[in-house]
Formats: C-alpha cells, structure tokens, sequence
C-alpha cells in the first residue's frame, strides 16, 4: 500500500536549520507532486511548498520564500524539506503528503487533493 | 489568520445531521474546486471530498459537499461518534497566497 514515512521529531535552537524527510513507497515516485503543509500547536493546516520530483520544480508559499527549500532524490524516492532561521512559531508539526489531480469535462486539471500523509515530525524550535 | 473562514465550532447528537460551512473570495474558492479533510486529534488529515462534491473510495456516503458562488459545505449525516474531529476545507487560490489554501477549521463534537 501507498505510504509516505517521515523523519523522527527534531529540537532545535532559533536561528539553526532543520531538514526532514519524506519516503515514498508502493507506487510510481516521479508521478505524483509532494507537497509540505505544516500544524502549529492547536492551530490549523498552513501550506508551505510543493515539488514535482520528475523535474524537480517547486513552488513555495510567500510567507515561506527565502526560509523554505524542498527538494527530492530520486533515486531513493525520497522528497526533503528544509527550513532555515528558526524560529519559536516555527514550532510544529510537519507532513509531506502527495497529491492527486481531478479533471474536468474537458479533461483539464481541475484541481488536485491530497491523498495521502505522511505521520508527520514535530520540529521544536527553543532556546 | 486563514484565507478560508470556517466556523470554529460545531456540534451535533448521534444521528443528527451537520454541517460546515466555508467562505472564501473569488480567487479561490469562487473561481476553484474545494476539498475538505477530516482530522482526528493526534493523526494526519484525511481527504473526505473532494471536487466540491466527490468522495473517494472508502469514503462513507453520509459526507456530502456542495459549493456555491464563493462558499462551501461539508454535510455530515447520521452523526457517529467517530465523526468527532475536526474539519478543515481547501481550495486552489489564483493569487498570491496560492496554490493552496486552508480554511481555519472546525471542532465537530458530537454530544
């Protein structure tokens, strides 16, 4: 069955870096967009980025451009994300999750919904 | 804050049906298809709806979404137990906070 295993929890210090992991299995790597959404403590869902693995092509949320690098290696099918200049809020918990598109009538993307998440990595960010 | 505004609560008896709602602007849900998940405390969102109105596989027939204009629903008929959670809808968006956008999400209690 499809899964997307993460890295385990990560404590860090505000300024440093943190980079977690995302292994994909059971189906077709470079066919399907990774994407990062991330939870604060009691908060909602907040996008962060995304990544096409076939072309290695992201996107990334205003808020997160310049902090924000997500990347994948292929070969081991396997997607990454990092954040720099850590901060307290950062404090969350981080999910990869893939994507899946839905067409229109016309056989055009119409959008697209995540289908499956990984189990998520708390990143705590304290001095 | 969220683009999408959902309420932050909502509640219901076993049986019952409920719904929630979620508002948005013409760069996003107006002119884009909405999705909704489900999240069980301490577990990873799952998708419920998808397309505004369509469930995946596995997904039980008692959730239902509708959209009109700039607003959405998620309905939950013959509340169980196991619907307690919360909700969180989400939508493409053409601007700047794009591509993907979250609403605030909803507690759903069931009594």
């Amino acid at each position: 069955q499809v899964q997307l295993v993460q890295s385990g929890a990560e404590v860090k210090k505000p300024g440093a870096s943190v980079k977690v992991s995302c292994k994909a299995s059971a189906y077709t790597f470079t066919n399907y967009y990774i994407h990062w959404v991330r939870q604060a403590p009691g908060q909602g869902l907040e996008w962060m980025g995304r990544i096409n693995p076939t072309s290695g092509g992201t996107d990334y949320a205003q808020k997160f451009q310049g902090r924000v690098t997500v990347t994948r290696d292929t070969s081991i099918r396997t997607a990454y994300m990092e954040l720099s200049r850590l901060r307290s809020d950062d404090t969350a918990i981080y999910y990869c999750a893939r994507a899946t598109y839905y067409y229109d009538d016309s056989a055009s993307p119409a959008g697209y919904y995540f289908d499956y998440w990984g189990q998520g990595t708390l990143v705590s960010v304290s001095s | 804050q969220s683009v999408l505004t959902q309420p932050p609560s909502a509640s219901g008896t076993p049986g019952q049906r409920v719904t929630i709602s979620c508002s948005g602007w013409g760069s996003n849900v107006g002119s884009n298809t909405v999705n909704w998940y489900q999240q069980v405390p301490g577990t990873a969102p799952r998708v419920l709806i998808y397309n505004n109105n369509q469930r995946p596989a596995g997904v039980p027939d008692r959730f239902s979404g509708s959209k009109s204009g700039t607003s959405a629903s998620l309905a939950i008929s013959g509340l169980q137990s196991e619907d307690e959670g919360d909700y969180y809808c989400a939508a493409w968006d053409d601007s700047l906070n794009g591509p993907v956008v979250f609403g605030g999400g909803t507690k759903l209690t069931v009594l």
